[in-house]
C-alpha cells in the first residue's frame, strides 16, 4: 500500500515562528502536493512539485514556501507563522505523467498558531 | 470551483447498500471521475476511479452513465465505519491537483 507520512499530527506554534511541515512518501512518486483544509472552504492547493528541486505555486501560495531536495520528501515552510495559517495541512503524492492514477494523502497535520 | 454536484448528506442503514450520486455534466473527454472519502480528523482516502466503464474493487463499485455526465458510488454493505464525507472529483488537469467540493456526508446508522 502507498504510504504518505506527515511528521506531526498536531502542532502548536507561535506567531512569527518559522514552521516546517514534513512529508515523506514511499512509492517513488514524481508528484507531491500540499493542501490546506478549512471548514467551509474545502481543500485548497498551496504548492506542488513534479520533480526534485521543482516547485509550482498552487492557488494560495502566499506566506508559504516549499522544498524538495529528495524525491520522497516534500517540505512545507511557513516563513513567519500567522494566526490565519491555523489549519489542517494535507500532503499528497501521485505518479507523474499519467493522469489516470490517483493521489494518496497523509493523515494531515493540524497546526495551531497562537 | 468544483466541477461536481453532490447531495450534502445521506443516511444509510447498516448492512444495506449505500448509493452516492454525483453529477458532472461538464466533464470532458480525458477527465476521470475519482471518489475519495474522509473520516473525521484523517486525510482523504482514495476509493476508486474510472473513465467511462464501470469499475469495482474491494471497497466499492463505480457506475458511470453512458454520457458520462453522472456517476454513482456503491458501497455494497455499509458498516458504521463507512460513516464519512464522500467526495466525487473530476480531474484530468496537467498539474494533477484535485479540486474537492463539499462532498456528501454519509451517516450509516445501526
Amino acid at each position: 500500500d502507498v504510504k504518505v507520512t506527515q511528521s506531526s499530527r498536531y502542532l502548536v506554534k507561535r506567531t512569527g515562528e518559522k514552521v516546517f511541515l514534513e512529508c515523506v512518501q514511499d512509492m517513488d512518486h514524481e508528484n507531491m502536493f500540499w493542501y490546506r483544509q478549512d471548514p467551509g472552504l474545502g481543500l485548497r492547493l498551496i504548492y506542488f512539485s513534479y520533480d526534485v528541486k521543482m516547485k509550482e505555486k498552487g492557488d494560495i501560495p502566499e506566506g508559504y514556501s516549499v522544498s524538495r531536495e529528495k524525491k520522497e520528501r516534500f517540505s512545507l515552510i511557513l516563513e513567519s507563522a500567522s494566526t490565519n495559517q491555523t489549519s489542517m495541512y494535507l500532503c499528497a503524492s501521485g505518479p507523474g505523467g499519467r493522469l489516470n492514477q490517483p493521489q494518496h494523502f497523509g493523515d494531515g497535520t493540524r497546526l495551531s498558531i497562537l | 470551483d468544483a466541477k461536481t454536484t453532490q447531495p450534502p448528506s445521506m443516511d444509510c442503514a447498516e448492512g444495506r447498500a449505500a448509493n452516492l450520486p454525483c453529477n458532472h455534466s461538464t466533464i470532458s473527454g480525458n477527465e476521470y471521475v475519482y471518489w475519495y472519502r474522509q473520516i473525521h480528523s484523517q486525510g482523504p482516502q482514495y476509493i476508486i476511479h474510472g473513465l467511462k466503464n464501470n469499475e469495482t474493487n474491494e471497497m466499492a463499485s463505480l457506475i458511470i452513465t453512458e454520457d458520462r455526465k453522472s456517476s454513482t458510488l456503491i458501497l455494497p454493505h455499509a458498516t458504521l465505519r463507512d460513516t464519512a464525507v464522500y467526495y466525487c472529483i473530476v480531474s484530468g488537469t496537467s498539474q494533477g491537483n484535485l479540486i474537492f467540493g463539499k462532498g456528501t456526508k454519509l451517516s450509516v446508522k445501526p
